[in-house]
């Protein structure tokens, strides 16, 4: 079993649509979860950042942890062609190394 | 966000020619530094982590004589690839792991498009 779980897609939507994309994990250790968005031939650009359980909403962006379920998400509101790109699920435990494991990232495509 | 940069952003080589790939946090001081690489589809792969004046550890499978790192300053990190081939070729990301702002977390570079021809 991989520590980190993504459904790779591609998830396509509709313009205006939210999209909820998902991760789970294995290792209770992780407190911080991170959200990427990778368009494609470029870097990964931080989206989210979250410590431990909870919600965080930044614009359009809403981050969720539930470490009782081991399981995040990243909602995304009134959805852009802009948005189309491949969205990374990240995340670390305070120990180690500060080692962090990316999920295999979600390809998602938002139609005009 | 705190910002990195990569240079060259895409370099075509012929085989058996070593490559460099810098690597500089702008904004801030990265205590460590992360090389990735990746394949079209594919997730980040892990190759090594180095602390600024350390010797970088490597990933399991991952050749240090043929990837060499130095991080000689807490904003800046190389990745020479020597002796490339073919397989070689790949995007290759830098990450640095800096405080930005109250933040603690990865930045990644926008990453080295290299052809080995």
């Amino acid at each position: 079993q991989k520590e980190v779980e993504q459904d790779p897609g591609p998830l396509s939507v509709p313009e205006g649509a939210i999209v909820s994309l998902n991760c789970t994990y294995s290792n209770s250790a992780f407190q911080y979860f991170m959200w990427y968005r990778q368009y494609s031939r470029k870097g990964p650009e931080l989206l989210m950042y979250t410590y431990s359980s909870g919600n965080k909403e930044d614009g359009r962006f809403t981050a969720q942890v539930d470490k009782s379920s081991k399981y995040i998400s990243l909602f995304i509101r009134d959805s852009q062609p802009s948005d189309s790109a491949t969205y990374l699920c990240a995340m670390s435990a305070n120990t180690g190394g500060f080692k962090t494991i990316f999920g295999a990232g979600t390809r998602l495509f938002v139609k005009a | 966000g705190a910002v990195v940069s990569q240079h060259p952003s895409r370099v075509i080589c012929k085989s058996g020619t070593s490559v460099k790939i810098e690597c500089r946090s702008l904004d801030f001081q990265a205590t460590t530094m992360f090389w990735y690489r990746q394949f079209p589809k594919q997730s980040l792969m892990l190759m090594a982590t180095s602390n600024e004046g350390s010797k970088a550890t490597y990933e399991q499978g991952v050749e240090k004589d043929k990837f060499l790192i130095n991080h000689a300053s807490l904003t800046l990190s190389t990745l020479t690839v020597t002796s490339a081939h073919p397989e070689d070729s790949s995007f290759y990301i830098c990450s640095g792991r800096g405080l930005a702002g109250d933040q603690e977390t990865q930045y990644f570079g926008p990453g080295t498009r290299l052809l080995v021809l």
